[in-house]
């Protein structure tokens, strides 16, 4: 089992719908957990910063953790298209020290 | 505000052929790391420097080697180029390992013939 997984996708909504997006982990000992944008042709870039279990908001940005199901998710209500990227999830190493990513999920937005 | 800049952003080699990617940061990170994306592979930790004087062995490093030439400067060094070695190379920094994400630069586009 990986330790980080997450569905490719592609995914694609039309404008103003909400999109959940997730990752499932194995590692109880991660902590800290994050999402990243990429857009085409572009390095990664941090959207979401999470501590721990519960919830972060950030705009039309949700970044939920359930640590107890070893679940994250993000959602972006009134989907615009430019949001159309691949979101990565990722989090800390444990013991390892360095972050985890997942393969990254490719979402388009319809106009 | 510069971040973290990768050079060159595109690169063509033939196989067997040497090459050196750099990588500087102007945030006074202590951390950086070489990372190598391939499609359906994702993002992979090919050496990290945790600190200026230190390197360390990520998940894919054969065939690679790399210098923290400073706290600013990492660079990854391609010896003998292989067709394996096609990639897109992201450099990253932060503050400390893990834990408070990463900044990535934009990435150099490798191709090896």
């Amino acid at each position: 089992q990986k330790e980080v997984e997450q569905d490719p996708g592609p995914l694609s909504v039309p404008e103003g719908a909400i999109v959940s997006l997730n990752c499932t982990y194995s590692n109880s000992a991660f902590q800290y957990f994050m999402w990243y944008r990429q857009y085409s042709r572009k390095g990664p870039e941090l959207l979401m910063y999470t501590y721990s279990s519960g919830n972060k908001e950030d705009g039309r940005f949700t970044a939920q953790v359930d640590k107890s199901s070893k679940y994250i998710s993000l959602f972006i209500r009134d989907s615009q298209p430019s949001d159309s990227a691949t979101y990565l999830c990722a989090m800390d190493g444990g013991s390892q020290g360095n972050l985890i990513f997942g393969k990254g999920t490719k979402l388009s937005v319809k106009p | 505000n510069a971040g973290v800049t990768q050079t060159p952003k595109f690169q063509v080699l033939k196989t067997g052929q040497s090459m050196t990617l750099q990588c500087a940061q102007d945030m006074n990170h202590n951390s950086m790391y070489w990372y190598r994306q391939d499609p359906g592979m994702g993002l992979r930790l090919i050496y990290y420097s945790a600190s200026e004087g230190t390197t360390d062995k990520g998940e894919v490093p054969n065939g690679y080697n790399v210098s923290r030439l400073n706290k600013r400067e990492f660079s990854l060094r391609l010896e003998s180029a292989a067709p394996s070695q096609t990639s897109v190379y992201f450099c990253a920094s932060s503050e400390v390992t893990g834990a408070y994400g990463y900044t990535f630069g934009s990435g150099t586009r490798l191709t090896v013939v």
